[in-house]
């Protein structure tokens, strides 16, 4: 049961225009999401963040949205860069539990075209 | 900086072999992960413990057991490698009084012949 999921493999973009990076959620419970940016032969790292009591969350040229009706996550990077290109995931921590663990999807391969 | 340390980044072991890997992190965070990634698939969660000798299966433990003695490191063991744990392993590290955020190491990439 898959309860976080990007149904998008890859994305092509050209430079300076907006990446769209879409994730769905089956639970409910769920109060806080994060996305990841990874690029081949290195960790995941952390990109930005939103508590499910917000709507919208801002850091410079990245701006995720929830819309928690359709249980819906989106990450808008405007402009995109070809540095941008790297694999995206999403996550939610456990609603309950010691760890707080994550729970991923299955990743966007965002290619940003020069 | 939050630093997560993994041992090897390229091994390749034989079916049927014991491999361990190792990951060591300096920040003091009580819970420590194990993942695959795969293809298609994403960051899949093997184990994970919350405290010292603490462990907790995650998804897709079968093959696959962990130690964790001390708070700053934790090890996975595949007691008899298969095939079908070629695969990109990463450990991670968090702290849940501060968010809970990941910090991952760089990965080890196991081929297992």
């Amino acid at each position: 049961d898959q309860q976080v999921k990007q149904n998008s493999p890859s994305l092509s973009v050209q430079e300076g225009r907006i990446s769209i990076l879409n994730c769905d959620y089956t639970n409910s419970m769920f109060d806080y999401f994060l996305w990841y940016k990874k690029y081949p032969a290195e960790g995941p790292t952390f990109l930005i963040s939103i508590s499910s009591i917000k709507d919208k969350n801002e850091d410079g040229r990245f701006t995720v949205f929830l819309n928690k009706s359709a249980k819906h996550l989106s990450l808008h990077i405007v402009p995109s860069q070809p540095g941008d290109s790297a694999v995206y995931f999403c996550a939610a921590p456990a609603p309950s539990g010691s760890a707080r663990q994550l729970t991923f999807g299955s990743g966007t391969q965002l290619t940003v075209l020069p | 900086d939050v630093k997560v340390t993994q041992s090897s980044r390229y091994l390749v072991k034989r079916t049927g072999e014991k491999v361990f890997l190792e990951c060591v992190q300096d920040m003091d965070h009580e819970n420590m992960f194990w993942y695959r990634q795969d293809p298609g698939l994403g960051l899949r969660l093997i184990y994970f413990s919350y405290d010292v000798k603490m462990k907790e299966k995650g998804d897709i433990p079968e093959g696959y057991s962990v130690s964790r003695e001390k708070k700053e490191r934790f090890s996975l063991i595949l007691e008899s490698a298969s095939t079908n744990q070629t695969s990109m392993y990463l450990c991670a590290s968090s702290s849940t009084a501060l968010g809970g955020e990941l910090f991952f190491g760089e990965g080890s990439r196991l081929t297992v012949l």
